[in-house]
């Protein structure tokens, strides 16, 4: 069963129109993570939640926004998508964030940009 | 700051061949060191870590040492499958001196494995 969920799978916009991608997880976890992923580079991460406190990456640029409802929920908003947006973005989990503990990916939602 | 660096692909190997996957990281802290592999169509999932120097890592066949004088943690296999066909990414997460990263993984760029019969 899937334990981390992200919908949809494959999202095409248009440029400058606003975008949600969604994640959902079952496994109560605390943190959850949005990375972006470009042809042939490494995951890149935005931001993540831990509970309900948001922490950006320094390097995020403000078009990309997030929202953490409640524990199960989370939330990618991309405000103005350019082309360069177009990419895989992920979601993952972890317990508790420890170090050395495993992450939980999604699927994945691909972004498409027109 | 972080950074892992991986061996450039894609890799082409027959099956029951050796493979081996270089990867060297830089951190400031002691970080955990782990193997991530994205086969096609779905999420990255955690093939093995390895958290402290010495330590190795197993799992499926593959393992991969943390040698911290070389700060490398190269992934390898002594015969792979056709079903070993994959992107392999090569990850650590760094408290920092005393600090916590909340599980924020730094990744390598990834290699892609082929395997043919």
């Amino acid at each position: 069963d899937a334990m981390v969920i992200q919908n949809p799978r494959y999202q095409v916009t248009q440029f400058g129109k606003p975008v949600t991608l969604s994640c959902s997880q079952t496994l109560n976890h605390n943190v959850m993570y949005w990375y972006q992923q470009k042809s042939s580079q490494a995951p890149k991460l935005l931001f993540h939640y831990y509970d309900k406190d948001f922490n950006n990456e320094a390097d995020t640029p403000d078009n990309f926004q997030s929202r953490r409802p409640n524990t199960s929920f989370c939330f990618l908003d991309i405000r103005s998508p350019g082309l360069g947006d177009a990419a895989m973005y992920l979601c993952a989990t972890s317990r508790t964030g420890a170090t050395n503990e495993k992450l939980f990916f999604g699927s994945g939602t691909q972004l498409s940009v027109l | 700051g972080n950074s892992v660096t991986q061996m450039e692909g894609p890799v082409t190997l027959s099956e029951e061949a050796f493979l081996t996957i270089n990867c060297t990281y830089t951190a400031t802290g002691y970080p955990s060191l782990f193997w991530y592999v994205q086969y096609p169509g779905e999420g990255l999932q955690l093939l093995l870590k390895a958290t402290k120097a010495d330590d190795k890592g197993s799992n499926k066949g593959f393992e991969a040492t943390y040698r911290k004088e070389t700060t490398s943690f190269h992934l390898e296999k002594g015969s792979v499958q056709v079903s070993d066909s994959a992107v392999y990414f090569c990850a650590l997460s760094d408290g920092g001196a005393g600090g916590t990263s909340y599980g924020k993984l730094t990744f390598g760029q990834g290699t892609i494995l082929t395997v043919h019969p």
